[in-house]
């Protein structure tokens, strides 16, 4: 079965840093992969998108890379912010074709001031 | 533009009756997706709507069916309820072409007691 792993404990970052968040999966190999933020009692708001054939894609302060071969992805957050502290869900789409989407479990970020 | 809606934002139920819950899309938007979120979890595909017509399902029991309206919006209802079916549940909406980039709704919290 499908497998999507996020870095399994909650991180804790200085304000200024680079955070760097991880997505591992197994038994597939998903044409898109993207990134979501998720704040407490709200729904996830989408971050940014990377195909299979980009090596990396940055937008802002975030870059995200995928490795089709490691069968991963990491998120970057340069520069952060205590305005950056959220739960980072990566998500995969099983179907390729935009219907069927399969999330990580997330990871909590805490940018310390 | 408006944002996706989600009522009711609460709901209390007991095991064994039915519930339905509401989408607004966000406005243009003609796919609809929804998803379960339990608590510290990434939130699980249920099923998506295009057309008015179910277009992906994830790995949930036919007791948990829905519906697409002309004008976009959407119902999620589950029959004989159980508690585990206790969660936040999401919708999402996209546009077909662009279903990669989706905007959640707030949630439903339903608590089955």
């Amino acid at each position: 079965s499908q497998k999507i792993e996020q870095n399994s404990e909650a991180l804790n970052i200085q304000e200024g840093k680079t955070a760097t968040l991880t997505c591992n999966y197994t038994n597939y190999s998903p044409a898109y992969l993207q990134w979501y933020r998720q704040d407490p009692g709200r729904g996830p708001v989408f971050l940014l998108l990377i195909r299979e054939n980009e090596k990396e894609k940055r937008k802002e302060r975030l870059k995200v890379t995928f490795d089709t071969t490691l069968k991963q992805s990491l998120f970057h957050i340069t520069a952060s912010q205590p305005a950056d502290s959220a739960t980072y869900l990566c998500a995969l789409d099983l179907s390729n074709t935009g219907n069927q989407f399969y999330f990580g479990t997330g990871t909590s970020l805490t940018v310390i001031p | 533009e408006t944002g996706v809606t989600q009522s009711p934002t609460h709901l209390i139920k007991t095991r064994g009756q039915q519930v339905t819950l509401r989408c607004s899309s966000q406005s243009g938007h003609n796919t609809v997706s929804w998803y379960q979120q339990a608590l510290g979890q990434g939130p699980q595909f249920i099923f998506q709507y295009y057309r008015e017509e179910e277009n992906g399902r994830g790995n949930f029991p036919p007791r948990f069916s829905g519906l697409q309206f002309p004008n976009y919006s959407s119902e999620l209802n589950v029959n004989a309820l159980e508690l585990d079916d206790s969660a936040l549940y999401l919708c999402a909406s996209s546009l077909v072409g662009l279903v990669y980039e989706q905007f959640f709704g707030p949630g439903t919290r339903l608590t089955v007691l």
